[in-house]
């Protein structure tokens, strides 16, 4: 009955590599988000998406790519991985009301070595 | 634009001690309010919101006053236990942004 849903929950893989995280909300949530954690816990917006619809694209490499094939999922993709890219990476998702809250999923931890 | 600051931690408490951990913020228009944690390993958990000036948030023993005047919305807890222990993050939305603003967390440690 997982609410908001990350896989894998683990990612190690060399510089230059493309990899991709999978992300499943059974909340019937509108809205979809990937954050990001560096290694000081501070959070960072990375996208967002509203039935299937591109609505926030922060200032992040088109390395990442985010794909939205329904409401219910939110993939990222990521070419040509860097050393800095090393972080968890969190998906969200929220009901469309203004002052309702973002429901998490558990992150995945990705390590480029 | 919207911002959250929060006090640096960590904080390190004995259990049973009283906690405060300071978040003021600058939004545009009325924001919403939140207090997320983190427990090792998890993702954010939603602990308590407010969505109006002189709302206050409760949930697990921890309470926060919105409070317009000075623009905070202070965590506090009567008597932390060590199960508390976890990074705290305070957070608001505004305004039509569909985002959610972090601070940049604040890590508490309870020993017994």
């Amino acid at each position: 009955d997982t609410a908001v849903s990350q896989t894998p929950k683990y990612l190690v893989t060399q510089m230059g590599n493309d990899k991709s995280i999978k992300c499943e909300q059974n909340l019937g949530h509108d809205t979809m988000y990937w954050y990001k954690q560096d290694s000081k816990k501070f959070l960072k917006i990375m996208f967002s998406y509203n039935n299937k619809e591109l609505i926030i694209n922060e200032t992040v490499p088109n390395r990442f790519s985010p794909k939205s094939p329904d409401k219910a999922h939110l993939n990222l993709h990521i070419n040509s991985l860097e050393l800095g890219d090393s972080a968890v990476y969190f998906c969200a998702s929220r009901d469309g009301h203004h002052n309702s809250p973002l429901h998490f999923g558990n992150g995945t931890r990705l390590t480029v070595t | 634009g919207d911002s959250v600051t929060q006090m640096e931690g960590p904080v390190t408490l004995s259990e049973e001690a009283f906690l405060t951990i300071n978040c003021t913020y600058t939004a545009t228009g009325y924001p919403s309010l939140f207090w997320y944690v983190q427990y090792p390993g998890e993702g954010l958990q939603l602990l308590l919101k407010a969505t109006k000036a002189d709302d206050k948030g409760s949930n697990k023993g921890f309470e926060a006053t919105y409070r317009k005047e000075t623009t905070s919305f202070h965590l506090e807890k009567g008597s932390v236990q060590v199960s508390d222990s976890a990074v705290y993050f305070c957070a608001l939305t505004s305004g039509t942004a569909s985002k959610l603003t972090f601070g940049t967390g604040t890590r508490l440690q309870v020993t017994l």
